[in-house]
This record gives C-alpha cells, structure tokens and sequence, in this order.
C-alpha cells in the first residue's frame, strides 16, 4: 500500500521569498509522484509530475521538486513566490503499473503582500 | 475539447433527498473516477470504473450508487443524502496506459451541500 505524508497543513510566506511545501511517501514499489495545485472554489491543476526520470522536475509557474528516494521525499519549492501561488496544493502518490491514485491531505499556501 | 466537465455546478439538497451527479469527458478515456473533497482530508476516491459498463468500489463508496454506461459519462447517484454528504465532489478520467505518461484529468467540482 501507498500512502502520502504532507509535513505541513499551512505554510505562510512572504511574497518574493522562497516557498517550500514538504511531502514524504510510501510505496511498495516504483512510485510515480505527483503535485496538484487547486485554487479557491477551482478545480485541481497538475503542476509536476515525476516518473523515474530526472529526479530534479520542473512544473509550470516556476515550481520543482527534487525526487530522493534515501528520505522518500518529494518537495515543492519556488524560489520567489508570488501571490498568484496562494492555493491549496497535494502531494499525489502512484504505484507503478496501477491506475489509483493516494491523495496527501493538501498544504495550504498563503503569500503576504 | 472540453475535457471533464461536471453538472451541476452547486447543489442543495434535504436530507434523504436524492439526486444524480453527471461527468463527463471527451478524451476518450478508459478509466473514470469520482472523489470527494473534505476539508483536510485531501481527495478520496469513492467509486471508480475501468470501462464500459463496469464499476467497483473505492475507499469511501458507502451511500454513493454509480453507472457507467456509456463510455464518455460516470454517474455518481446518492439515493438518500445525509449531511454526511456534504462535500466537494471531483470526477476524474485517464488512459487505460499506467505507463510514465499516466496523468487523471479533473473536472472543475460539484459543490453539494446537504441540510
């Protein structure tokens, strides 16, 4: 069995500083990993995706994350948030060959002016 | 293309009411699925189906009925809403592919609101 671990249920940052949303897993077998960003009252949006490539991804709107299977950690960062970033983002786990998804139960991301 | 589209938007119902979801995609997809959406606890799935025609159940199916009987629509149908129930509902679809390309498609949500 997968399972998803977001480290922090609200993360507040400054607008222009970096952002860092934590997320550890567990599978069984070769994950796929995902982040998904849903704005407010809006549907959910992929941002990354890792797939046993790079273990460095980058997503849409400056994010990456950094796949280490030593720590099974998949961390979103930004170097320089922007208000438009301020959502509810998921940490999505996949076991390889399977079709189902595991749902972190999502960080909320607040930026100050 | 449209991609997965969900009706109605915004629902409210009385409790023991009932009433039936819509989804639906347009990519040709195998795969389908509904989730619901409470607060802090992430997305979970409730009913999923593989094709045409079948169902099963996911983690949280209890009080949701659902039919896929064609293709293109996943039904998700509660029969009698408890306030339960109160949530945000995600259809999903994807390829039947679980390759390195795998990626479910959302749609935009059904706000229900049981009283």
């Amino acid at each position: 069995a997968q399972s998803v671990t977001q480290l922090d249920s609200h993360v507040s940052v400054s607008e222009g500083t970096p952002v860092l949303l934590r997320c550890n897993y567990s599978s069984s077998y070769s994950p796929s990993l995902f982040w998904y960003v849903q704005h407010p009252n809006k549907g959910l949006q992929l941002l990354l995706k890792y797939t046993s490539a790079a273990t460095l991804v980058k997503g849409i709107n400056g994010f990456e994350a950094e796949f280490k299977k030593s720590e099974t950690s998949f961390h979103l960062t930004k170097p320089s948030a922007h208000m438009s970033d301020a959502a509810e983002y998921f940490c999505v786990v996949r076991r390889a060959g399977s079709y189902q998804l595991t749902f972190g139960k999502g960080t909320k991301l607040s930026v100050i002016p | 293309n449209a991609g997965v589209t969900q009706t109605p938007k915004f629902r409210v119902l009385k409790t023991g009411q009932s009433m039936t979801l819509l989804c639906a995609q347009d990519m040709n997809h195998e795969y389908m699925y509904w989730y619901r959406q409470d607060p802090g606890m992430g997305l979970r799935l409730i009913h999923y189906s593989v094709g045409e025609g079948t169902t099963a159940k996911g983690e949280v199916p209890d009080g949701y009925n659902v039919s896929r009987l064609k293709k293109q629509n996943f039904l998700l149908g509660l029969e009698s809403a408890a306030p339960s129930q109160t949530s945000v509902y995600f259809c999903a679809s994807s390829s039947s592919w679980t390759g390195i390309s795998y990626e479910q498609y959302f749609g935009p949500g059904t706000r229900l609101t049981v009283t």
